[in-house]
């Protein structure tokens, strides 16, 4: 069964650190999102990005967060400056018709 | 009020009791409805979409009130493997493109005893 690819499985950085968190989404998929879970509470939606642009953002993601597909197989969510509250589960995922989600990169900010 | 509301439980019940879920939200412009099942740290994963006749997958039923955003989700003879969070979620089309933003519960924690 194909599968979303998240890496690393867990990052650890310093408050301030820029961090890439990497995804490869299934091959024949065109939609690609990101999604966070702070410990203990709900998932939340972050950004979904269509033929090479984002289709919406959550209040969220804002100018600290950037998303891009640099070569046409990974999806990347980049986080310029991170804080203490940035530490949380970032799941990504694709669809075609239904979604798939990645197994997840705990981000520990400390 | 929440977007989509859940009774975070938890719920601890016996191997082979059955039990229900609830879920309430609030966007009466969702379109799309759907149980997910999430263990401890890792990815939610479909258990099934929910439709408005109501459906049925094995020992679990989920059904649709669209008139009072309501779903449910019913599990009949619980296994220990059905020890879980189960989230409710809701989607809304997203821009021209149709595509979705999902709108997850808090999700209901379930214990399945031996």
């Amino acid at each position: 069964e194909p599968e979303v690819t998240q890496t690393p499985s867990h990052q650890v950085t310093q408050m301030g650190q820029e961090v890439i968190l990497r995804c490869v989404p299934i091959s024949n998929h065109l939609y690609f999102y990101w999604y966070r879970q702070i410990l203990g509470q709900k998932v939340e939606f972050l950004v979904s990005f269509y033929n090479n642009e984002i289709s919406e953002k959550s209040e969220i993601f804002d100018d600290q967060f950037s998303v891009e597909r640099p070569d046409g197989s990974n999806f990347t969510l980049k986080i310029r400056s991170t804080k203490l509250e940035d530490s949380a589960m970032y799941f990504c995922a694709s669809s075609y018709s239904g979604y798939t989600f990645g197994s997840g990169t705990r981000l520990t900010v400390v | 009020r929440k977007e989509v509301e859940q009774d975070p439980g938890p719920f601890n019940v016996p191997e082979g009791a059955t039990v229900a879920f609830n879920c309430t939200y609030s966007n009466s412009a969702s379109q799309s409805f759907f149980w997910y099942r999430q263990d401890c740290r890792k990815e939610p994963k479909l258990l099934m979409s929910v439709y408005s006749s109501g459906n049925e997958d094995g020992r679990f039923t989920a059904q649709l009130n669209r008139a009072s955003q309501y779903i449910s989700l019913l599990i009949r003879d619980s296994k220990l493997s059905d020890s879980a969070t189960y989230l409710c979620v809701v989607n809304k089309k997203v821009g021209d493109t149709g595509r979705r933003a999902l709108t997850f519960g808090s999700g209901t924690r379930l214990q399945v005893q031996p």
